[in-house]
């Protein structure tokens, strides 16, 4: 089974400054894929970056970027030009890649980090 | 595109009463997923339909969760009786296809008293 863990609760920065979300995870599987949902006091989960595996570019998403490290099973999230509205709780989220088998592709979570800036 | 529609918003119920929950996917979205996200964790998935057909509900409690698809569009998940531990945020998401990432309701905030 698949596991997701995210070892800073929480976290705070100044407005406009840098700020790293850590991830690790763990699979036995090659090919797999990897989220960031943001999640506001108004509960939605809001899809920030995606990453496929078998990529080697880092993806990037206008201020959001990660650092994925597919030997040592890392996916940290970098926020740049911090703003207020990037307040919020943060997951990272590991999914299998279907092979056109019959059965469960799921979303698998970890605990998230809770992240505020502050003007 | 409208995006996922749950309701209601909140529910507040007494401890061994009953509760349902509503949930309109985005349109073509054959995939369904009923979350439980419990205070201060990451979402735990409950149950998931492909079409009107369940593919995974092995961290579903059975003995008093119940959901269903009916015609492969939207879905309700109830919960009878419910227990003081059942207080929770219930998200609903839906996908397109396989591999493709997954598209969140507001969820329902659910208070047992």
């Amino acid at each position: 089974a698949q596991t997701v863990t995210q070892s800073q609760p929480e976290m705070s920065v100044q407005e406009a400054e840098t700020v790293t979300l850590s991830c690790t995870y763990d699979t036995s599987e090659s090919n797999y894929y990897l989220f960031w949902y943001k999640q506001p006091p108004s509960r939605q989960m809001i899809l920030v970056i995606r990453q496929e595996a078998y990529k080697q570019q880092n993806a990037t998403e206008n201020r959001f970027s990660v650092n994925f490290q597919k030997a040592a099973k890392s996916f940290s999230l970098k926020i740049s030009d911090s703003q207020l509205g990037d307040t919020a709780m943060y997951f990272c989220a590991f999914m299998k890649h279907w092979r056109g088998v019959q059965g469960a592709q799921k979303l698998v979570f970890g605990q998230g980090t809770r992240l505020t800036i502050n003007p | 595109e409208a995006g996922v529609a749950q309701s209601p918003r909140y529910k507040i119920i007494e401890k061994r009463q009953s509760v349902a929950f509503w949930c309109n996917p985005i349109s073509g979205h054959a995939t369904l997923y009923w979350y439980q996200q419990i205070l201060g964790q990451g979402p735990k998935l409950l149950i998931q339909f492909q079409n009107n057909g369940v593919v995974d509900d092995s961290q579903l409690p059975k003995d008093r969760f119940s959901a269903e698809r009916l015609k492969g569009v939207d879905s309700t998940l109830k919960i009878q009786p419910a227990k003081l531990e059942d207080s929770a945020v219930y998200l609903c998401a839906s996908s397109s296809y396989y591999n493709s990432p997954l598209h969140f309701g507001n969820g329902t905030r659910l208070t047992v008293t």
